[in-house]
This record gives structure tokens, C-alpha cells and sequence, in this order.
């Protein structure tokens, strides 16, 4: 069974850009979860998705966002990019009625 | 809130030594916990996981018991290769709830040497 893909892998945008980060969730998998990785702060969630609805949802400014779509794979946006968000990106899918998580490999966002 | 809290890095050992990475918690209700690995340019690989106290969970050699009494999850190794060289994080989950989200430690780094 194929992991958990996501794309691109590397990004580099300029300040007040957006960015838009995709993740493909393993096959049959319908709860996807994102979370920031940066060496001051840590792994910090983001958000997660269950049936293209939004369930919970972590201390992050507006500016980021994200869906979810009928088939599972899933899609974060940053707007006005900032210095502060250049991190690596994590998404994760479990199965429902499982608590344990899969992440992918990441995409590594750098912000000029 | 929920909160992990693990050894502070960096912890260097030599090809075949012991060991402990230690790992406590705050959480309400009944939490699941697990331990990744994390190799240099990737994501998370989940490592072991135990759902309940008491539970042993185990995986390459690597062992952690969830105690409730103390809210630990030590990680354990009899014998480290060189290729254990990762930085471990400890997460929690609660089960049940509205809660889908892992809470997790600041990570450690282990380097093996040979």
C-alpha cells in the first residue's frame, strides 16, 4: 500500500506570496492532519480533516487554511507569506477508528 | 491542555550501548502514546505505540511501557547501531472526544558512533 505522498518537496516563495501544499492520504484513509515543523517551536498542529470537514484546528493565524476534497487528498494555503513561516510541513492520514498517524515525507517551505 | 515533555538533546552513544530517552506527559482522560523517528531529510516514521496503561509497545529493538502511575513512556534500546542515529519524538493522542491531534515533545537527537 502506497504511503503517504505529498508535493512539492521543496518550495521557495518571496515574502507576501501564497503557497499551496498538497497531500495525498494512504488508500482508504479518510482523516488527514497537518502539522509545522521548525527548530524554535517545534511539531505544531495545524489542522485536521475528516470527510472534507474540518474537526479540530490548532493556534495558527488565519492566514493559513486548508481543505479537503471527496477523495481525501487534501490541500493547505498560506497567504502573505512571512520569514516565520519557512518550515517543513508535515501531513499525516489515519484510518478511522485508529488513533495512530502516517506522515509523509514533507515539503520544505523556505520564505525569502 | 495536554503537554510531552522528553530529554532535552543531544544524546551521543557508541555502536552497542544502552539506551533511554525519557518521556513524561500531561494529559486528561486516557491518552494513546507513541514514539517516531525522525532521519535526517524526512518525515515521521511511527516507531511504537502503546494504547493503555501498562501496555508494552515494541518495534527493532526498541521497547516502551506506558506507565500511568508516573505519566511516562521511556524509550528503550538494549544495543544501538550506528544507523539508530534520529531524533525520537514522544506524542500523545486522547482517545475519543473531539481531540485528533498529536501533542509532541521537542524531540531528541541521537547520534551513534561506531
Amino acid at each position: 500500500k502506497a504511503g503517504v505522498t505529498q508535493t512539492p518537496r521543496y518550495l521557495i516563495k518571496t515574502r507576501g506570496q501564497q503557497v499551496t501544499l498538497s497531500c495525498s492520504p494512504i488508500s482508504g484513509h479518510r482523516s488527514v492532519s497537518w502539522y509545522q515543523q521548525t527548530p524554535g517551536q517545534g511539531l505544531q498542529f495545524l489542522f485536521e480533516y475528516f470527510s472534507e470537514t474540518q474537526r479540530n484546528k490548532g493556534n495558527f493565524p488565519g492566514r493559513f487554511s486548508g481543505r479537503q476534497f471527496s477523495n481525501s487528498r487534501s490541500e493547505m494555503n498560506v497567504s502573505t507569506l512571512e520569514l516565520g513561516d519557512s518550515a517543513l510541513y508535515l501531513c499525516a492520514s489515519s484510518g478511522q477508528g485508529l488513533n495512530e498517524q502516517f506522515f509523509g515525507p514533507g515539503t520544505r517551505l523556505t520564505v525569502l | 491542555g495536554n503537554s510531552v515533555t522528553q530529554m532535552e538533546g543531544p544524546v551521543t552513544l557508541s555502536e552497542e550501548a544502552f539506551l533511554t530517552i525519557n518521556c513524561t506527559y500531561t494529559a486528561t482522560g486516557y491518552p494513546s502514546l507513541f514514539w517516531y523517528v525522525q532521519y535526517p531529510g524526512e518525515g515521521l516514521q511511527l516507531l511504537l505505540k502503546a494504547t493503555k496503561a501498562d501496555d508494552k509497545g515494541s518495534n527493532k529493538g526498541f521497547e516502551a511501557t506506558y506507565r500511568k502511575e508516573t505519566t511516562s513512556f521511556h524509550l528503550e534500546k538494549g544495543s544501538v547501531q550506528v544507523s539508530d542515529s534520529a531524533v525520537y519524538f514522544c506524542a500523545l493522542i486522547n482517545s475519543g472526544g473531539s481531540n485528533y491531534k498529536l501533542t509532541f515533545g521537542k524531540g531528541t537527537l541521537l547520534t551513534v558512533n561506531p
